[in-house]
């Protein structure tokens, strides 16, 4: 069965510290790949995709990922965080064409806080 | 434009009692997901809807679960004799296309209480 691990619970940061969150995923077919955020009181909102091509694929609010694999990852980072980025971080999977109706595989999510 | 929006925003329900859950999805999706988020853990898949027709009910829980899509628009989630384990977030998500292969839009969600 498809799973998700997300490494950290919790993570706290100072303001325009850098940023990296973890995810690792087992399938071992053709995947797509999501990071999803909520931010306080509000739903969940798609950060960056994976579908195919480049790798290393940019989101919004200055976010980027990196799929790499040979190591089944798909970590989330950010030079700089502000205190805006305070939320929840979801990373989420699901099969590839022809694998799946495409219904996504959920991490339990990372918490940061960002300190002014 | 609208998103997705889920109603009731809270539900209370004492256990034994039936629920149900609506969601309305962003017009012309074609695909619709349900999704229960139990506190502290990510969203788990429950069933999905390509228009009315259910694909894929495979991770309802169990025969108390039940949802339905009819004019391939709006959804229905329902819940008989709710029992205290189904208290949770129950979260609808749509999707321009089938497989899901395109963005999923998720709404607020339902958080229901069971006592």
């Amino acid at each position: 069965a498809q799973s998700v691990s997300q490494h950290n619970h919790h993570v706290i940061l100072s303001e325009a510290a850098s940023l990296e969150l973890g995810c690792n995923y087992s399938y071992g077919g053709t995947v797509n790949l999501f990071w999803y955020v909520q931010y306080p009181g509000q739903h969940l909102q798609l950060l960056l995709k994976y579908f195919s091509g480049d790798p290393l694929v940019k989101g919004i609010k200055g976010f980027e990922a990196e799929f790499i694999k040979s190591k089944f990852s798909f970590n989330l980072r950010k030079p700089s965080v502000q205190w805006s980025d305070t939320a929840e971080y979801f990373c989420a999977v699901n099969a590839g064409y022809g694998g799946s109706q495409g219904n996504l595989i959920f991490g339990k999510g990372t918490k940061l806080s960002v300190k002014p | 434009g609208a998103g997705v929006s889920q109603s009731p925003r809270y539900k209370v329900a004492k256990r034994g009692q039936d629920v149900a859950l609506r969601c309305d999805p962003i017009s012309g999706h074609v695909s619709l997901f349900w999704y229960q988020q139990a506190l502290g853990q990510g969203p788990e898949f429950l069933t999905y809807f390509q228009n009315e027709a259910q694909l894929d009910k495979s991770g309802l829980p169990s025969d108390r679960f039940f949802a339905e899509r009819p004019e391939g628009s709006v959804s229905t989630l329902k819940i008989q004799r709710t029992q205290q384990e189904d208290s949770a977030v129950y979260l609808c998500a749509s999707s321009p296309r089938d497989r899901g292969y395109y963005e999923q839009y998720f709404g607020p969600g339902t958080r229901l209480t069971v006592t």
